[in-house]
């Protein structure tokens, strides 16, 4: 059974401040890993993809890494702004399923 | 393109009543999945429709139920409502095994 652990629960920064969110998963065989922003009482916002024969991708100010063997991911974001304050969620899929399994979220608080 | 769209965006029930949440896929998608969201939680799912069928199905009573139409859009049913299915119901839409997405939620409260 795949389950998903994002630590710190929570992380606080100041502006400008480079950060990376953490994500691991117990099952290897993954389809591909999701990152998601949700803003307070929002929907999900699709960050980035990350096919399982991906190493990492790229968007923006974020990045996202698959280390499949070790199981885990990670979400770089560079020069973090205030509006950058979400909950950031990671979620991983199998090819079998199809269904998404979440990690419970980090909250980041981007201060000015 | 308006993406995934959800309607209501809040609801306030009654325990015991019957409540029905709507979604409408991104135009191209044709698989729908619908998450229950508790407060402090990540999404949990709960079931997954393509081609009118339910494909999979999570760790939920029979009193959700759902439909999916020829048109791709779908419907959550919860009967029997009990004060712990106060949560956000987010769906989400794909085409194939490509990237999902998801709409704004439903916010039911149950009383």
């Amino acid at each position: 059974k795949q389950e998903v652990t994002q630590i710190p629960a929570a992380l606080s920064v100041p502006e400008g401040e480079n950060l990376v969110l953490n994500c691991s998963f117990t099952d290897s065989a993954i389809y591909n890993l999701q990152w998601f922003r949700q803003d307070p009482g929002k929907g999900l916002t699709s960050l980035l993809l990350i096919q399982s024969s991906q190493r990492e991708q790229t968007s923006g100010r974020l990045n996202a890494s698959l280390d499949k063997s070790s199981g885990r991911s990670t979400l770089y974001i560079a020069a973090s702004q205030p509006g950058d304050s979400a909950t950031y969620l990671c979620a991983s899929r199998t090819l079998l399923t199809g269904k998404l399994i979440f990690g419970q979220g980090t909250t980041l608080q981007v201060k000015p | 393109d308006a993406g995934v769209t959800q309607s209501p965006t809040h609801l306030i029930k009654t325990r015991g009543q019957q409540v029905t949440l709507r979604c409408s896929p991104k135009s191209g998608h044709d698989t729908v999945s619908w998450y229950q969201q508790a407060l402090g939680q990540g999404p949990q799912f709960i079931f997954q429709y393509y081609e009118e069928e339910e494909r999979q199905r999570g760790n939920f009573p029979d009193r959700f139920s759902g439909h999916q139409f020829p048109n791709y859009s779908s419907e959550l049913n919860v009967n029997a409502l009990l004060l712990g299915d106060s949560a956000l119901y987010l769906c989400a839409s794909r085409l194939g095994q490509r990237e999902a997405f998801f709409g704004q939620g439903t916010r039911l409260t149950v009383v």
